[in-house]
C-alpha cells in the first residue's frame, strides 16, 4: 500500500514569507508526527497528532510555527515570517496507533531552503 | 527525561566484513529501543525494535540489536556487510514511564561500506 507521502518535495522561498508543508498518513494511521532535520542536528520532535486528542505541540521552536490536522487525516505544517534558519528536511511520520511500541513510518519529507 | 548517544559519527567497513554501529540510551526506567536507516534524499526506514523479552532482537536486510540493561547500550550488528548497507543510521529511545509522547533520536551515524 501507499506509505507516507509529503508535498512538496522541495521548497525555495523568501526570507519572510510564509510556506505550507502537508503530509498525508498512510490510511489507518492515527497518529502523526512532525520533524525537522537539520544537517549534523538529528531529528528534531515538532509535533504529534493522535486521533482527536489535543496535539502534543512541545516541540515547536517557536510561535512562526504551527501545525493543523483536518478529519484525523492529512496535515499541514505553516511557518510563518520564514527565516534562514529554518531552512531544514521537515519528516512527516504517522503510526498505526499512538502506542510506545509502535514503529513510525516516514514520508521522504520536504526539503525547505530560504534564501 | 529520555536521551540517546550515537559516539561515532561515521563507521567504515569493507564489504563481507561485520559491522557494529554503537547506541547508548538513558531513560529513568525500562527502555523501548529503535533503530532506523535512511537513505540519501529519503525519509528513515524501521529496522527493527526492542520492547521486551529476548536481548538480541533480528530486524530487516540481516541486521540485529543486542540490547544490554547493564551497559545501557543497544549496538546494531551484521555479520557480512554490503556496499548497499552504506547509509546513515539512527537509533531512537522511548522511556514508557515517561508520559512523553515521542521518541528521541541520536544525531546518526554514517555508514560507509567499501568494495
Amino acid at each position: 500500500g501507499a506509505g507516507v507521502s509529503q508535498s512538496p518535495s522541495n521548497k525555495v522561498t523568501e526570507k519572510g514569507k510564509d510556506v505550507e508543508l502537508r503530509c498525508d498518513p498512510i490510511s489507518g494511521h492515527t497518529a502523526l508526527y512532525w520533524y525537522r532535520q537539520s544537517l549534523g542536528q538529528g531529528l528534531e520532535f515538532l509535533i504529534y497528532f493522535q486521533g482527536n486528542s489535543a496535539p502534543d505541540k512541545s516541540g515547536l521552536p517557536s510561535d512562526r510555527f504551527s501545525a493543523e490536522r483536518t478529519g484525523g487525516s492529512v496535515s499541514t505544517l505553516t511557518i510563518q515570517r520564514t527565516q534562514q534558519e529554518d531552512s531544514a528536511v521537515y519528516l512527516c511520520a504517522s503510526s498505526l496507533t499512538g502506542g510506545l511500541n509502535q514503529p513510525q513510518h516516514f514520508g521522504d519529507g520536504t526539503r525547505l531552503s530560504i534564501l | 527525561a529520555q536521551s540517546v548517544a550515537q559516539p561515532e559519527d561515521q563507521v567504515n567497513v569493507a564489504e563481507g566484513n561485520p559491522l557494529t554501529v554503537k547506541c547508548t540510551y538513558s531513560v529513568s526506567g525500562n527502555p523501548y529501543l529503535f533503530w532506523y536507516v535512511q537513505y540519501p534524499n529519503r525519509g528513515l526506514q524501521f529496522l527493527l525494535k526492542y520492547i521486551t523479552g529476548d536481548n538480541l532482537v533480528k530486524g530487516s536486510y540481516g541486521f540485529e540489536a543486542e540490547f544490554n540493561k547493564s551497559q545501557t547500550s543497544f549496538h546494531l550488528k551484521k555479520p557480512s556487510a554490503l556496499v548497499s548497507d552504506s547509509a546513515l543510521y539512527f537509533c531512537a529511545v522511548r522511556d514508557p514511564n515517561s508520559g512523553y509522547s515521542t521518541l528521541t533520536f541520536g544525531k546518526g551515524t554514517m555508514l560507509l561500506v567499501s568494495p
